[in-house]
């Protein structure tokens, strides 16, 4: 069976710290991978997806992932954080067959202090 | 376009007592989730339609829960009877086609307490 394994619980940063969130997963087959962000009082939503072509892939708000089929990883990444990312952050799995099953990590808290 | 609908938003119910929560897709999406979140865990998936259809239940505790989506539109998961580690968020979240390239939109979630 899949799983997603983020290693930060909780992330506390100042604003302009840069940011990178780990995320490792366990399928030996084509996935897809996602990372979603829950800002507070607000519905989970995507943040950024790759399935296939250029393993780095941006997303909205400057926010961007790697993806290395070697090490089973898809981090996320951020230069320059601000205090509006504050959120929980999760990474997710799913595979690329027609009977695809989504995985999520735990989830990453991220705190930007102003 | 309208987001996933999910009601209630909150739920308090005594153990044993049956619960159901009610979710409307994203016109126009073929696949619905449900999704059960354990404070401090991720979303676990419950089970996945493809218009009417069961893709997916494998991890639904069919003793105690089930789910319908009549129609291939909107959708009803109920838990009966409910257990207090049943106490949780529910999400209900839909996507365009049943593809794992997809993205999924998520509703609000219903936040269940079982005491």
């Amino acid at each position: 069976a899949q799983s997603v394994s983020q290693h930060n619980h909780h992330v506390i940063l100042s604003e302009a710290a840069s940011l990178e969130l780990g995320c490792n997963y366990s399928y030996g087959g084509t996935v897809n991978l996602f990372w979603y962000v829950q800002y507070p009082g607000q519905h989970l939503q995507l943040l950024l997806k790759y399935f296939s072509g250029d393993p780095l892939v941006k997303g909205i708000k400057g926010f961007e992932a790697e993806f290395i089929k070697s090490k089973f990883s898809f981090n996320l990444r951020k230069p320059s954080v601000q205090w509006s990312d504050t959120a929980e952050y999760f990474c997710a799995v799913t595979l690329n067959t027609n009977a695809g099953k989504s995985t999520f990590g735990d989830g990453t808290t991220l705190t930007v202090k102003p | 376009e309208a987001g996933v609908a999910q009601s209630p938003r909150y739920k308090i119910i005594e153990k044993r007592q049956s619960v159901a929560f009610w979710c409307n897709p994203i016109s126009g999406h073929a696949t619905l989730y449900w999704y059960q979140q354990i404070l401090g865990q991720g979303p676990k998936l419950l089970i996945q339609f493809q218009n009417n259809g069961v893709v997916d239940d494998s991890q639904l505790p069919k003793d105690r829960f089930s789910a319908e989506r009549l129609k291939g539109v909107d959708s009803t998961l109920k838990i009966q009877p409910a257990k207090l580690e049943d106490s949780a968020v529910y999400l209900c979240a839909s996507s365009l086609v049943f593809q794992g390239t997809y993205e999924q939109y998520f509703g609000p979630g219903t936040r269940l307490t079982v005491t």
